[in-house]
């Protein structure tokens, strides 16, 4: 079963909009968030975190929202622009014991389109 | 940019054939992980290491086997490679940092032919 979920495969958005990109899990252990871009023919690249102990975390246009509640988090591109246009992953990680420890749980990830 | 090398960046290999991937890191870190990216799959984590000599499976290891003696390189071995393999490999690595982030190699495309 998939712990990590990104239900919407992908996404389009005109340039200068909101884009929000979804993310849900199960597993209530997990406590550390992430999200990552893809370009074709790159490695992910780290783009925002969230710690459990917050709600909300900006860096620039990139914001991550957490509801532990719902088990959701999202992140938020304002405003969006064509060189955003990516895959997105959110992943996750929970600091239990044994060997879990340090290991990512990723989604499937959402296309992300922006266009002009 | 984080030291993680990713060797050969492209391999073409027959069926039945063993083949070596090789994940180089100069960080020190201690965790390693090879995923591998299919279509309408994303990410999904083949093994993973959290120290010299310990490694742990992950949700697809079926056919793949994985050796780190030392805590620089991480080496992903395909026993048999079969046209399912037919995949970009991605190496990564994380600090021991409660929260951190990993960093990604630049890939590794194999094709089975």
């Amino acid at each position: 079963d998939q712990q990590v979920k990104q239900n919407s495969p992908s996404l389009s958005v005109q340039e200068g909009r909101i884009s929000i990109l979804n993310c849900d899990y199960t597993n209530s252990m997990f406590d550390y968030f992430l999200w990552y871009k893809k370009y074709p023919a790159e490695g992910p690249t780290f783009l925002i975190s969230i710690s459990s102990i917050k709600d909300k975390n900006e860096d620039g246009r990139f914001t991550v929202f957490l509801n532990k509640s719902a088990k959701h988090l999202s992140l938020h591109i304002v405003p969006s622009q064509p060189g955003d246009s990516a895959v997105y992953f959110c992943a996750a990680s929970a600091h239990d014991r044994g060997s879990t420890l340090g290991r990512l749980y990723f989604g499937r990830g959402t296309q992300l389109t922006v266009w002009p | 940019d984080a030291g993680i090398t990713q060797s050969p960046r492209h391999k073409v290999t027959e069926t039945g054939t063993p083949v070596t991937l090789r994940c180089h890191q100069t960080e020190n870190h201690r965790y390693m992980y090879w995923y591998r990216q299919d279509p309408g799959h994303g990410l999904r984590l083949i093994h993973y290491s959290y120290g010299v000599k310990d490694t742990d499976k992950g949700e697809v290891s079926d056919g793949y086997s994985v050796s780190r003696s030392k805590t620089e390189d991480f080496l992903l071995t395909l026993e048999s490679a079969t046209s399912s393999q037919t995949s970009v490999y991605f190496c990564a690595i994380r600090g021991s940092d409660r929260n951190t982030e990993a960093f990604f190699g630049q890939g590794t495309r194999l094709t089975v032919v």
